[in-house]
């Protein structure tokens, strides 16, 4: 098993950048995705594969990967970003899913 | 428009067992491996198992091989995870979630998730 660490939290001003960022050993190697998830509601898919957008997010939203460690960067934050941001990987088959442990992002 | 509807949860005590279904519309449920994800209270998701789209390989984490059981049935669109031998420690909501794979290209890669169902294990 493998795990993804993430800072439990982060802080920003409205219309800064937030980065938030997920660690892994094995990340070089897998495609990471990265999730809100707002109180009480399910989780939304924001990046997959490292650095794609689904159709639908707006493109504050962005990811990026070096190594083994990868950042999900959040420009002109927004009062509504406020939320729990989780990074997921997993291997070739999906045979084994893992998320990270969660930001919590506030909006100060 | 997309849905999973998940159901089944409730209160149970430890020991016991719960089935929780899933019922999926607006999308080709039989193209896609399938996953349940829960959430304790006040934590972080923890991804539970998954099946491949045509039921050949399930997978599982390590703290519930042996309790519970994945499963799908591709011509009711319906998925489901058998709980047994439930511990206090599975208490949390369950959703259930189509997990973007690897190889996916455009739509494909988009995920889908239930609103979840509260399973609390407790005597």
């Amino acid at each position: 098993s493998y795990e993804l660490t993430q800072p439990p939290s982060e802080s920003v001003s409205p219309g800064q950048t937030a980065r938030i960022t997920c660690f892994g050993d094995t990340l070089s190697q897998q495609f990471v995705y990265w999730y809100q998830q707002k109180p009480g509601q399910a989780p939304l898919l924001l990046i997959y594969k490292d650095n794609e957008r689904p159709s639908g997010i707006p493109e504050r939203f962005s990811g990026s990967s070096s190594g083994t460690t990868v950042t999900l960067t959040i420009r002109e934050v927004q009062a509504e970003d406020e939320a729990d941001y989780y990074c997921q990987s997993a291997d070739r088959k999906n045979s084994y899913v893992v998320f990270g442990g969660g930001t919590k992002l506030t909006v100060l | 428009q997309v849905k999973l509807v998940e159901s089944g949860g409730g209160v149970v005590q430890p020991g016991r067992s719960l089935r929780l279904s899933c019922a999926a519309s607006g999308f080709i449920f039989s193209s896609y491996g399938m996953h349940w994800v829960r959430q304790a209270p006040g934590k972080g998701l923890e991804w539970v198992a998954g099946i491949s789209y045509d039921t050949s390989d399930q997978y599982y984490v390590d703290s519930v091989k042996g309790r519970f059981t994945i499963s799908r049935d591709n011509s009711d669109n319906t998925l489901f995870l058998q709980m047994n031998s439930l511990r206090p420690a599975d208490t949390a909501v369950y959703y259930c979630a189509k997990i973007p794979e690897r190889y996916c290209a455009g739509v494909s890669c988009n995920s889908y998730w239930g609103q979840g169902t509260l399973v609390t294990v407790s005597s």
